[in-house]
């Protein structure tokens, strides 16, 4: 368990449609990840929200955003869904305040795009 | 960017025998090394990882070794069992500051262990 917590578990779109993703930690802590797990691949950075602000970006268009609360769930945005955005989609978040490296990830969100 | 090459990408190996992953990766800067193994249907799950002021690290079954010159890494299994069977990934972190968080993958291994 590793008290990350991710909504949707699956979800099914349509090209063009519009996605959110969302996430919760228990740790707390102010730092959060997000990363595209493409089927048979290893997961990729898409971007990393510090304070409620974003703090680097992987290779990703702009249609994908993010929010981070003051309470530091997340949200991760995609607009103008194409097939190849079908993925897992993770969060995950140091596993405590020490910053020591260590990332835990959640369970994720699994999309499909039609 | 940093790039991380993972081998193989498939591995099958009987219960008892040991395993082992290779790693390489391309940015100097980098010093933080997490495996994680994902079993189906899951997230990833933080196994063992090393940071580069040690050369090798060992929990029970599972070790990790760290050459810094030649930029490689890599997870030794031993005694493997059959709930060892899952994907696993390496991946490379300069894992402090602005940059927690932002780890560079490699592409996977199956690992199978068969009874």
């Amino acid at each position: 368990e590793t008290g990350v917590t991710q909504s949707p578990t699956h979800l099914i779109k349509t090209r063009g449609q519009q996605v959110t993703l969302r996430c919760s930690s228990q740790s707390g802590h102010n730092t959060v990840s997000w990363y595209q797990q493409a089927l048979g691949q290893g997961p990729q950075f898409i971007f990393q929200y510090y304070r409620e602000e974003e703090n680097g970006r992987g290779n990703f268009p702009p249609r994908f955003s993010g929010l981070q609360f003051p309470n530091y769930s997340s949200e991760l945005n995609v607009n103008a869904l194409e097939l190849d955005d079908s993925a897992l989609y993770l969060c995950a978040t140091p596993s405590d305040l020490r910053d020591t490296g260590e990332l835990f990830f959640g369970e994720g969100s699994r999309l499909t795009v039609l | 960017g940093e790039n991380v090459e993972q081998h193989p990408s498939t591995l099958s190996v009987q219960e008892g025998d040991s395993a082992v992953i290779k790693c390489t990766y391309s940015d100097s800067a980098s010093n933080y090394f997490p495996w994680y193994k994902q079993e189906l249907g899951k997230g990833p799950q933080l196994i063992i990882d090393i940071r580069s002021n040690v050369g090798e690290k060992k929990d029970q079954r599972i070790a990790v070794t760290l050459n810094k010159t030649a930029k490689h890494f890599s997870l030794h299994i031993t005694e493997t069992q059959p709930e060892d069977s899952a994907v696993y990934f390496c991946a490379a972190s300069i894992g402090r500051g602005s940059t927690l968080g932002r780890l560079y993958f490699g592409r996977g291994t199956q690992l199978t262990v068969w009874p």
